[in-house]
């Protein structure tokens, strides 16, 4: 199992202009993730997803726009990039299992790194 | 989601355990304490869990109090690829929030020769 993966891994940026984030996961999980994770600091959730075709806003949405056509696959969306989104930006998936409260670990992809000019 | 606060940062000796505190307060009944660490610039890593009994596994222990306002994760044996910033977070998982928590800046702990 390739587990979580993201692409690309870099990427830089004009301001203005847009881009993709992918994040594939090939351990059947429902549920899915875009934190974005500034220096120095701890990760802050963007959109979340608990099934395909379904999406939610997290505590950082703005400016982001998220996708999940296919259960493997959840994409990140910059329509117009501005140097505030200047981060590193991680992928995560979790099995949502049947254990109500107590859910399962997430696991999480190796980081995408976006530079705005 | 109940908030959790750690001191920003901490050293331990090598071969030493290593005990990192968290607070958390304001959790409520059903929300779990879940750990993950971050090495260098890597993604999380998933630690260990609980709710209210004490947890172990081959990589740490868990202690959480009686109240359950407060826990420590423990590295037995720390050793230098220990060194990583460690994250505490509270959550409960339902349907319709797929455990979305809030990961706080952590604490970074440095495991020193």
């Amino acid at each position: 199992n390739a587990g979580v993966t993201q692409t690309p891994k870099f990427r830089v940026l004009k301001t203005g202009q847009s881009m993709t984030l992918l994040c594939a996961q090939d351990m059947n999980h429902e549920y899915m993730y875009w934190y974005r994770q500034d220096p120095g600091m701890g990760l802050r959730l963007i959109h979340y997803s608990v099934g395909e075709g379904t999406t939610a806003k997290g505590e950082v949405p703005d400016g982001y726009n998220v996708s999940r056509l296919k259960k493997q696959n959840f994409l990140l969306g910059l329509e117009s990039a501005a140097p505030s989104q200047t981060s590193v930006y991680f992928c995560a998936s979790s099995y949502s299992g049947t254990s109500g409260g107590e859910g399962y670990e997430q696991f999480f992809g190796p980081g995408t790194r976006l530079t705005v000019l | 989601d109940a908030k959790t606060t750690q001191p920003p940062s901490m050293d331990c000796a090598e071969g030493r355990a290593a005990n990192l505190p968290c607070n958390h307060s304001t959790i409520s009944g059903n929300e779990y304490v879940y750990w993950y660490r971050q090495i260098h610039s890597q993604g999380p890593q998933y630690i260990i869990h609980g709710l209210k009994n004490n947890e172990t596994n081959e990589m740490a222990s868990l202690i959480i109090t009686e109240d359950r306002k407060s826990s420590t994760l423990i590295l037995p044996h720390a050793t230098l690829r220990d060194t990583a910033v460690y994250y505490c977070i509270v959550r409960v998982v339902r349907r319709t929030n797929a455990g979305k928590s809030t990961f706080g800046d952590g604490t970074t702990l440095t495991v020193k020769p």
